[in-house]
């Protein structure tokens, strides 16, 4: 069964320091993988995916994130934080409903990302 | 504008009450979904559908009900069934491409308190 884990569940950095955000996915299959953020009472953003392009993907408001097949892992980055980053992100993986056909997404339980002057 | 809205933003109910979750997409999406979220536990996916006229369960579909009669809208009936109700629902869509459903779009929320 696909499943994703989220290393830390809140994460706090100053306002221009890096931003790394874990994801480490389990999948029996390629996976499709993407990042959403959730501003507080809204609904879910997505911010990029992976579907077995190039393994370094480039996504809105200057993130990216790589895929690594070895370490199962599509760690979520931005080389400067900024206020309006802080935010709740997501991991989801999509894997093939074996009945019935199409996709279904498995997220992370979420890290909440908190940036301080 | 496309997109996804859901009404209403907050909704109260008195327990054992029914009530009824309003999603409606004019993306032109095939699938529609819906999720539970409560704190620390990430997305739970209720019920979702593909086409129209059939739906299926998803992971916690326990005390919940769906329709779909027209492929923009998806609505989700809370019943007086589900144990624990108050929570943020949120609807989501996908379009299908080469027969896969890859990202999801998300709606607003509707953030359900029962009393």
């Amino acid at each position: 069964a696909q499943s994703v884990t989220q290393l830390g569940s809140h994460v706090s950095v100053s306002e221009g320091a890096l931003v790394l955000l874990r994801c480490n996915y389990s999948s029996s299959v390629p996976p499709y993988l993407f990042w959403y953020v959730q501003y507080p009472n809204q609904g879910l953003q997505l911010l990029l995916k992976y579907t077995s392009a190039a393994t370094l993907v480039k996504g809105i408001n200057g993130f990216e994130a790589e895929f690594k097949k070895s370490e199962t892992s599509f760690h979520l980055t931005k080389p400067s934080a900024h206020m309006s980053d802080a935010a709740e992100y997501f991991c989801a993986v999509s894997y093939r409903i074996l009945t019935g056909g199409g996709n279904k997404l498995t997220f992370g339980t979420g890290t909440q990302l908190k940036v301080e002057l | 504008d496309g997109g996804i809205t859901q009404s209403p933003k907050y909704l109260f109910r008195k327990e054992g009450q029914n009530v009824t979750l309003s999603c409606e997409q004019n993306l032109n999406h095939d699938a529609m979904y819906w999720y539970r979220q409560d704190p620390g536990q990430g997305l739970r996916l209720i019920y979702y559908s593909q086409i129209v006229n059939d739906f299926q369960k998803g992971d916690i579909a326990e005390g919940y009900s769906v329709s779909r009669e027209k492929k923009e809208s998806f609505p989700l009936t809370v019943t007086s069934a589900q144990k624990n109700p108050t929570a943020f629902y949120l609807c989501a869509s996908s379009m299908r491409v080469a027969g896969e459903f890859y990202e999801q779009y998300f709606g607003p929320g509707t953030r359900l308190t029962v009393t």
